[in-house]
Protein backbone atom coordinates (compact mmCIF):
# COMPACT_ATOMS: atom_id res chain seq x y z
CA UNK A 1 0.00 0.00 0.00
CA UNK A 2 1.56 3.52 -1.07
CA UNK A 3 1.64 5.77 1.99
CA UNK A 4 1.19 9.51 1.71
CA UNK A 5 3.09 11.29 -1.16
CA UNK A 6 4.09 14.55 -1.54
CA UNK A 7 5.21 16.92 -4.69
CA UNK A 8 7.93 17.42 -5.06
CA UNK A 9 10.75 16.61 -2.96
CA UNK A 10 12.24 19.88 -3.21
CA UNK A 11 11.67 23.39 -4.99
CA UNK A 12 13.91 26.12 -5.44
CA UNK A 13 11.84 29.89 -5.69
CA UNK A 14 12.26 33.09 -6.22
CA UNK A 15 10.91 35.51 -3.53
CA UNK A 16 7.70 36.96 -5.48
CA UNK A 17 6.66 33.89 -7.13
CA UNK A 18 3.95 31.40 -6.85
CA UNK A 19 4.29 27.25 -5.05
CA UNK A 20 1.77 24.66 -5.14
CA UNK A 21 2.87 21.82 -3.24
CA UNK A 22 0.78 18.49 -3.68
CA UNK A 23 0.17 16.06 -1.11
CA UNK A 24 -1.71 12.49 -1.83
CA UNK A 25 -2.68 10.88 1.41
CA UNK A 26 -3.36 7.18 1.91
CA UNK A 27 -6.55 6.17 0.21
CA UNK A 28 -9.30 5.78 2.04
CA UNK A 29 -7.86 8.67 4.83
CA UNK A 30 -10.30 11.19 5.20
CA UNK A 31 -8.64 13.41 7.20
CA UNK A 32 -5.44 15.20 5.84
CA UNK A 33 -2.99 17.14 7.62
CA UNK A 34 -0.31 20.09 6.88
CA UNK A 35 2.42 21.15 8.79
CA UNK A 36 5.45 22.80 8.47
CA UNK A 37 9.09 23.04 9.85
CA UNK A 38 11.09 26.52 9.00
CA UNK A 39 14.73 26.22 9.79
CA UNK A 40 15.29 25.38 13.93
CA UNK A 41 11.89 25.74 14.66
CA UNK A 42 10.06 22.30 15.56
CA UNK A 43 7.12 21.21 13.53
CA UNK A 44 3.91 23.05 13.68
CA UNK A 45 0.43 22.39 12.45
CA UNK A 46 -1.11 24.26 9.65
CA UNK A 47 -4.33 22.55 8.78
CA UNK A 48 -6.34 19.97 8.97
CA UNK A 49 -9.40 18.42 6.11
CA UNK A 50 -12.22 16.27 6.81
CA UNK A 51 -12.86 14.85 3.21
CA UNK A 52 -12.60 18.72 1.21
CA UNK A 53 -13.48 20.55 4.28
CA UNK A 54 -11.26 22.42 6.24
CA UNK A 55 -11.81 20.82 9.94
CA UNK A 56 -9.41 23.48 11.37
CA UNK A 57 -7.25 26.28 8.96
CA UNK A 58 -5.77 27.84 12.69
CA UNK A 59 -2.28 26.91 11.81
CA UNK A 60 -2.16 28.74 8.63
CA UNK A 61 0.54 31.69 9.18
CA UNK A 62 -1.29 34.20 6.94
CA UNK A 63 -3.66 34.62 3.29
CA UNK A 64 -0.64 33.97 1.26
CA UNK A 65 -1.24 30.78 2.16
CA UNK A 66 -4.14 28.45 0.14
CA UNK A 67 -4.83 24.88 0.90
CA UNK A 68 -7.50 22.88 -1.67
CA UNK A 69 -8.62 19.59 -1.43
CA UNK A 70 -11.01 19.16 -4.34
CA UNK A 71 -13.26 15.83 -4.04
CA UNK A 72 -11.52 14.75 -1.34
CA UNK A 73 -8.64 13.17 -2.26
CA UNK A 74 -5.80 14.85 -2.82
CA UNK A 75 -4.50 18.10 -1.57
CA UNK A 76 -2.55 21.37 -2.60
CA UNK A 77 -1.25 24.27 -0.48
CA UNK A 78 0.03 27.57 -2.44
CA UNK A 79 2.18 29.76 -1.27
CA UNK A 80 0.94 33.30 -3.16
CA UNK A 81 3.66 35.16 -3.31
CA UNK A 82 6.25 33.64 -1.68
CA UNK A 83 8.40 35.39 1.11
CA UNK A 84 11.87 34.29 1.99
CA UNK A 85 10.46 33.25 5.87
CA UNK A 86 8.42 30.68 3.82
CA UNK A 87 11.29 28.40 3.36
CA UNK A 88 11.24 25.25 5.27
CA UNK A 89 10.35 21.60 4.81
CA UNK A 90 6.48 21.29 4.47
CA UNK A 91 4.53 17.80 5.82
CA UNK A 92 1.89 16.67 4.71
CA UNK A 93 -0.23 13.43 7.04
CA UNK A 94 -2.95 11.72 7.12
CA UNK A 95 -5.28 9.23 8.97
CA UNK A 96 -8.17 6.99 9.13
CA UNK A 97 -10.33 9.14 11.45
CA UNK A 98 -9.91 12.32 14.13
CA UNK A 99 -8.26 10.35 16.21
CA UNK A 100 -6.08 7.43 14.66
CA UNK A 101 -2.74 7.41 13.78
CA UNK A 102 -1.02 9.71 10.93
CA UNK A 103 1.20 8.28 8.66
CA UNK A 104 3.24 11.29 7.14
CA UNK A 105 4.77 12.18 4.07
CA UNK A 106 8.88 12.55 3.18
CA UNK A 107 8.04 16.44 3.13
CA UNK A 108 8.72 19.55 0.26
CA UNK A 109 11.61 20.96 1.18
CA UNK A 110 10.71 25.42 -0.32
CA UNK A 111 13.69 27.33 -0.44
CA UNK A 112 12.91 31.35 -0.91
CA UNK A 113 16.39 32.80 -2.35
CA UNK B 1 6.53 30.42 24.68
CA UNK B 2 7.06 27.28 23.74
CA UNK B 3 4.21 24.11 23.81
CA UNK B 4 6.57 21.08 23.96
CA UNK B 5 10.20 21.30 25.14
CA UNK B 6 12.49 18.89 24.23
CA UNK B 7 16.30 18.99 24.65
CA UNK B 8 17.88 19.21 21.10
CA UNK B 9 20.79 16.62 21.98
CA UNK B 10 22.92 15.28 20.85
CA UNK B 11 22.44 12.50 22.91
CA UNK B 12 24.94 9.86 22.47
CA UNK B 13 25.03 6.52 23.98
CA UNK B 14 26.90 3.63 23.37
CA UNK B 15 25.07 0.45 22.06
CA UNK B 16 23.59 -1.68 24.29
CA UNK B 17 22.79 0.96 26.81
CA UNK B 18 19.46 3.05 28.04
CA UNK B 19 18.87 6.13 26.15
CA UNK B 20 16.69 8.14 27.96
CA UNK B 21 14.34 11.11 26.38
CA UNK B 22 12.74 13.83 27.89
CA UNK B 23 10.33 16.71 27.08
CA UNK B 24 7.40 18.54 28.80
CA UNK B 25 4.79 20.53 27.75
CA UNK B 26 3.53 23.69 29.11
CA UNK B 27 -0.39 22.68 28.49
CA UNK B 28 -2.23 21.69 31.40
CA UNK B 29 -5.08 20.61 29.19
CA UNK B 30 -2.95 17.93 26.65
CA UNK B 31 -4.53 14.95 26.43
CA UNK B 32 -2.22 12.98 24.06
CA UNK B 33 1.16 12.38 24.03
CA UNK B 34 3.59 10.69 21.59
CA UNK B 35 6.96 9.95 20.36
CA UNK B 36 7.80 9.98 16.34
CA UNK B 37 11.35 8.71 15.40
CA UNK B 38 12.37 11.06 11.78
CA UNK B 39 15.57 9.60 10.16
CA UNK B 40 17.36 12.26 8.00
CA UNK B 41 15.76 13.05 5.08
CA UNK B 42 12.50 10.88 6.11
CA UNK B 43 8.92 11.09 7.56
CA UNK B 44 8.27 11.36 10.83
CA UNK B 45 7.26 7.27 12.05
CA UNK B 46 4.89 6.97 15.47
CA UNK B 47 6.38 4.84 17.63
CA UNK B 48 4.49 5.28 20.59
CA UNK B 49 1.40 6.83 22.12
CA UNK B 50 0.46 7.35 25.85
CA UNK B 51 -2.50 8.73 26.90
CA UNK B 52 -2.92 8.22 30.77
CA UNK B 53 0.05 8.79 34.35
CA UNK B 54 2.22 6.03 34.07
CA UNK B 55 4.91 3.69 32.09
CA UNK B 56 3.66 1.73 28.51
CA UNK B 57 5.96 -0.85 27.01
CA UNK B 58 6.24 -1.89 23.64
CA UNK B 59 9.21 -4.49 22.65
CA UNK B 60 12.69 -2.35 23.59
CA UNK B 61 10.33 1.31 24.24
CA UNK B 62 8.64 2.39 27.28
CA UNK B 63 7.08 5.62 27.14
CA UNK B 64 6.23 7.55 30.88
CA UNK B 65 3.83 10.32 31.50
CA UNK B 66 3.70 12.60 34.56
CA UNK B 67 0.69 14.72 33.96
CA UNK B 68 1.39 16.37 37.16
CA UNK B 69 4.63 17.27 36.59
CA UNK B 70 3.68 18.15 32.65
CA UNK B 71 6.55 15.42 31.73
CA UNK B 72 6.84 12.34 29.40
CA UNK B 73 9.42 10.68 28.31
CA UNK B 74 10.58 7.76 26.40
CA UNK B 75 12.85 5.16 27.27
CA UNK B 76 14.63 2.69 24.88
CA UNK B 77 16.51 -0.59 26.13
CA UNK B 78 19.67 -2.18 24.32
CA UNK B 79 20.16 0.77 21.97
CA UNK B 80 20.63 0.01 18.65
CA UNK B 81 22.52 1.54 16.03
CA UNK B 82 19.67 1.56 13.97
CA UNK B 83 17.80 3.41 16.34
CA UNK B 84 20.27 6.71 15.52
CA UNK B 85 17.54 9.07 14.31
CA UNK B 86 15.88 12.59 15.69
CA UNK B 87 12.70 11.56 18.23
CA UNK B 88 9.97 14.16 18.07
CA UNK B 89 7.68 14.98 21.36
CA UNK B 90 4.30 15.76 20.35
CA UNK B 91 1.15 16.28 22.19
CA UNK B 92 -2.43 17.06 21.64
CA UNK B 93 -4.39 19.58 23.41
CA UNK B 94 -8.39 19.41 24.92
CA UNK B 95 -10.89 20.08 22.02
CA UNK B 96 -8.49 19.19 19.37
CA UNK B 97 -8.32 16.15 17.39
CA UNK B 98 -5.12 13.66 17.90
CA UNK B 99 -3.49 14.33 14.80
CA UNK B 100 -3.39 18.67 15.66
CA UNK B 101 -0.30 17.99 17.00
CA UNK B 102 2.00 20.26 19.03
CA UNK B 103 5.79 19.40 18.39
CA UNK B 104 9.01 19.67 19.87
CA UNK B 105 11.86 20.30 18.01
CA UNK B 106 13.18 17.11 18.60
CA UNK B 107 16.23 15.16 20.40
CA UNK B 108 19.15 13.57 18.23
CA UNK B 109 19.71 10.25 18.99
CA UNK B 110 23.40 8.42 18.37
CA UNK B 111 23.88 5.25 19.29
CA UNK B 112 27.47 4.35 19.18
CA UNK B 113 28.57 0.59 18.07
Amino acid sequence: EAGVTQFPSHSVIEKGQTVTLRCDPISGHDNLYWYRRVMGKEIKFLLHFVKESKQDESGMPNNRFLAERTGGTYSTLKVQPAELEDSGVYFCASSQDRNTEAFFGQGTRLTVV
Amino acid sequence: QKEVEQNSGPLSVPEGAIASLNCTYSDRGSQSFFWYRQYSGKSPELIMSIYSNGDKEDGRFTAQLNKASQYVSLLIRDSQPSDSATYLCAVTSLGTGANNLFFGTGTRLTVIP
